[in-house]
């Protein structure tokens, strides 16, 4: 059964950046058939998608991130990463990590890491 | 962007009772991409419907999905108590990605 875990700091202070992983098992990220994503959710709001990176390393990311976002692959260990520069309290939240099909007729979440809330704070 | 607009945003109902879910969308989403997900209280959402009302693997009957166009609703046909969350749908139509704002089912 695959899973996704999320790992990285949870409290991080304003102006740096933030660095998140997502470790992949019982799947691997080397897959034509799916992209790997990320999603936040800010305390008591709704999802909002951040971007997404297929294994060869191809992104998209959400314009409403101003550019801030990085995401990325490591196919030798399994984990795709997300950065996040310019830190404000308004980037407090949930973070998830996910996997999504690959083309455009399967852009939803199948599976999902359980969350690690990041803090932004000083 | 498409902008997903749902209702009611709270729903108050007793287990048993049908639960009718809508998601309306600020440009037509074609070719039915829009998927519903369930979140519970700390959870990570689950996949409910993806194309509009394709169940995904291991989701209840009780669970469908229907609409078209800017329109698109889920349906709870008899809630049972694992049923009482917050529901989200998604469109993957175009980029970027959007969610609803949620409409949570509670328990009356």
């Amino acid at each position: 059964q695959l899973q996704l875990q999320e790992s990285g700091p949870g409290l991080v202070k304003p102006s740096e950046t933030l660095s998140l992983t997502c470790t992949v098992s019982g799947g691997s990220v080397i897959s034509s058939s799916y992209r790997w994503g990320w999603v936040r959710q800010s305390p008591g709001k709704g999802l909002e998608w951040i971007g997404c990176v297929s294994f060869s390393g191809s992104t998209r990311d959400n314009p409403s991130l101003k550019s801030r976002v990085t995401i990325s692959v490591d196919t030798s260990r399994n984990q795709f990463s997300l950065q996040l520069n310019s830190l404000t309290a308004a980037d407090t939240a949930v973070y998830y990590c996910g996997r999504r099909g690959y083309n455009s007729d399967s852009g939803f979440f199948d599976f999902w890491g359980q969350g690690i809330l990041v803090t932004v704070s000083s | 962007e498409i902008v997903l607009t749902q209702s009611p945003g709270t729903l108050s109902l007793s287990p048993g009772e049908r639960a009718t879910l809508s998601c309306r969308a600020s440009q037509s989403v074609s070719n039915y991409y829009l998927a519903w997900y369930q979140q519970k209280s700390g959870q990570a959402p689950r996949l409910l419907i993806y194309g509009a009302s394709r169940r995904a693997t291991g989701i209840p009957d009780r669970f469908s999905g229907s609409g078209s166009g800017t329109d698109f609703t889920l349906t709870i046909s008899r809630l049972e108590p694992e049923d009482f969350a917050v529901y989200y749908c998604q469109q993957y139509d175009s980029s970027p990605l959007t969610f609803g704002g949620g409409t949570r089912v509670e328990i009356k």
